[in-house]
């Protein structure tokens, strides 16, 4: 499995846009990078995924160079409820394919 | 409509004490995961479900650990003779089919051994 390294923690305020990088230099060619989310005491929550170039949907974006060996979740105008942490996955898409999280990235979002 | 549920949602156990987890999934949900957190790390693979079929237990730390689902739908976690290092959060997500899609998690059962 591809291994992924992220930022620790980062710290935004509200309004502003916040970029969370991660590498995952040995990704597969049938590999998809996923992020998601995890409040305090709950669940992680799915955000978004791609395989490359750009994906948008409600709440992000995922910037995917044509190496792949790097993506970019984009969150824009965060608020205080954005405070959480934000772990970048990379999986096959196959059956039973469990997921393995990294330690995440720990995202503060200051008034 | 209803996400995946799990109870109880806090159990404290003494040392040597079996315990029982549930997990109510997505009705409709072929794939079944349990997972557990330790404090502070992401989390960490235990075993996974296609229907009734346990088809992946590799991520079980111990024979004490064993899970089952026997009619396909509700899971449970059974950990026997509790140790503190057993002490974490164990979630258990569902997903709708068998292709590796979006993973749904409930908000996990904290389990403390003292």
């Amino acid at each position: 499995l591809a291994k992924t390294t992220q930022p620790i923690s980062m710290d935004s305020y509200e309004g502003q846009e916040v970029n969370i990088t991660c590498s995952h230099n040995n990704i597969a060619t049938n590999d998809y990078i996923t992020w998601y989310q995890q409040f305090p005491s709950q669940g992680p929550r799915f955000i978004i995924q791609g395989y490359k170039t750009k994906v948008t949907n409600e709440v992000a974006s995922l910037f995917i160079p044509a190496d792949r060996k790097s993506s970019t979740l984009s969150l824009p105008r965060v608020s205080l409820s954005d405070t959480a942490v934000y772990y970048c996955l990379v999986a096959h898409n196959n059956a039973g394919n469990m997921l393995t999280f990294g330690g995440g990235t720990r995202l503060m979002v200051k008034p | 409509g209803a996400g995946v549920s799990q109870s109880p949602r806090y159990k404290v156990a003494k040392r040597g004490q079996d315990v029982a987890l549930r997990c109510d999934p997505i009705s409709g949900h072929v794939s079944l995961f349990w997972y557990q957190q330790a404090l502070g790390q992401g989390p960490e693979f235990l075993t996974y479900f296609q229907n009734e079929a346990q088809l992946d237990k590799s991520g079980l730390p111990s024979d004490r650990f064993f899970a089952e689902r026997p009619e396909g739908s509700v899971s449970t976690l059974k950990i026997q003779r509790t140790q503190q290092e057993d002490s974490a959060v164990y979630l258990c997500a569902s997903s709708f089919g068998t292709g590796g899609e979006e993973q749904y998690f409930g908000p996990g059962t904290r389990l403390t051994v003292t």
